[in-house]
């Protein structure tokens, strides 16, 4: 059963880079077939995806969000991390990371979430 | 961007009678491979999105068969046949034929 589990900072001062991380377990990110996502829910509201990377370090991120986002992989930790810069009180929101399988694109496993808050 | 429209935004159900949740697309989700790349997720309260159908009509597994979904181009409806407890939250449709990938805003089915 693959498992997903976000985890990093709660609170980030605007202005500053919001920086998360992804553990991957009961599956390997190395085998490919998958594009390992971010998606962000703001409270109360709907969800937004992020962007992806695929094992091979290639990445495609949603433009609205493209100049100030950064998603990386450490296979050798069965990791992946988003990082969000120059964050405002607009960036708060519970992020999710997620597996979307790339031949019938879909999220098929999530992690619970991390609600990420921005506040000085 | 594919925008995602759903309705109603709210599904008061009695218990063990059908729901109904529509989604349209502001353009036709038939990717160039043929395929339709509508999935529908259940997101109880307090728990991350759950994915239920995909591609318009595939059930996830252990999806229950009271969960089933239909459509083509622009249309797409997810039927819970007879709803139970466990199937209140709030539904989104998402599609994945363009990215970025889009989600509705969402459908809250509750009880009367």
């Amino acid at each position: 059963q693959v498992q997903l589990q976000e985890s990093g900072p709660g609170l980030v001062k605007p202005s500053q880079t919001l920086s998360l991380t992804c553990t991957v377990s009961g599956g390997s990110i190395s085998s490919g077939g998958y594009y390992w996502s971010w998606i962000r829910q703001h409270p109360g509201k709907g969800l937004e995806w992020i962007g992806y990377i695929y094992y091979s370090g290639s990445t495609y991120y949603n433009p609205s969000l493209k100049s100030r986002v950064t998603i990386s992989v450490d296979t050798s930790k069965n990791q992946f991390s988003l990082k969000l810069s120059s964050v405002t009180a607009a960036d708060t929101a519970v992020y999710y990371c997620a597996r979307v399988v790339t031949m019938i694109v879909v999220a098929d496993y999530w992690g619970q979430g991390t609600l990420v808050t921005v506040s000085s | 961007d594919i925008v995602m429209t759903q309705t109603p935004l709210s599904s008061p159900v009695t218990l063990g009678q059908p729901a109904s949740i529509s989604c349209r697309s502001s353009q036709s989700l038939v990717h160039s491979d043929g395929n339709t790349y509508l999935s529908w997720l259940q997101q109880r309260p307090g728990q991350p999105p759950r994915l239920l159908i995909y591609k318009i009509s595939n059930r996830f597994s252990g999806v229950p068969d009271r969960f089933s979904g239909s459509g083509a181009g622009t249309d797409f409806t997810l039927k819970i046949s007879r709803v139970e407890a466990e199937d209140v939250g709030v539904y989104y449709c998402m599609q994945a034929t363009q990215f970025p990938l889009t989600f509705g805003g969402g459908t809250k089915v509750e009880i009367k």
